[in-house]
């Protein structure tokens, strides 16, 4: 089956700092999304981003599917940004369940 | 719109008993999806509905666990008997009609502890 990496595992962060988060996939997809687990366990879309940019305030995403790699980038980052952040892709040919990545823990410190 | 609606948000239980995790998906959206997160096996679909139809119930681990869809706005969970090693956060989700490769859009989870 289709393998999701994301890439890193961990990552702190002074608050106000800058980060790319990576998430690279093994077959071709029709969809790939990131979402945000906030502390509280809740998953949070932040793009459903097969193929292009889009962004969202500070945050931001790219898709570059012939390459078969997103990026998530946070910019100015807060506090509030903290949690695990997933890329999730359903890759072509399957019928719509989402396959997850292990996720990017991402600490921002005051 | 209220979002997709899962209760109970929390459950503790013993191992042996039955247990009902319920789903209320997002009014007009055709896909329904159940996944289960672990610390061991991270995020991993369960079962997913089209048209409250199961379409995919490969991921459901054994017979204990079983899942229905009786109309458009309801969907449940059970497990029977249940056991130490269900203990996890179990989420519901919804995706709107058409093409099933849109966006998902998840509930709060229900947590499962079975002692």
């Amino acid at each position: 089956g289709i393998q999701v990496e994301q890439s890193p595992p961990d990552l702190i962060l002074q608050e106000g700092a800058n980060s790319t988060l990576r998430c690279n996939f093994s077959d071709s997809v029709n969809n790939l999304q990131w979402f945000h687990q906030n502390p509280w366990g809740q998953l949070i879309n932040l793009f459903y981003i097969p193929s292009g940019t889009k962004q969202n305030g500070r945050l931001s995403a790219t898709t570059v599917a012939t390459e078969r790699y997103s990026l998530l980038y946070i910019s100015s980052s807060q506090t509030t940004d903290s949690g695990v952040y997933f890329c999730a892709v359903v890759y072509l040919g399957s019928q719509g369940n989402l396959i997850f990545g292990k996720g990017t823990k991402l600490s921002v410190k005051p | 719109d209220a979002g997709v609606i899962q209760s109970p948000r929390h459950e503790v239980t013993e191992m042996g008993q039955e247990v009902t995790l319920r789903c209320k998906p997002i009014s007009g959206h055709d896909y329904l999806f159940w996944y289960r997160q672990t610390m061991m096996r991270g995020l991993e679909l369960l079962i997913y509905f089209n048209n409250n139809v199961p379409i995919d119930d490969s991921g459901m681990p054994e017979d204990r666990f079983s899942a229905k869809m009786p109309n458009a706005s309801f969907s449940t969970l059970k497990i029977q008997p249940s056991e130490p090693r269900d203990s996890a956060v179990y989420f519901c989700a919804s995706s709107p009609r058409g093409r099933v490769q849109k966006t998902q859009y998840f509930g709060p989870g229900t947590r499962l502890l079975v002692l």
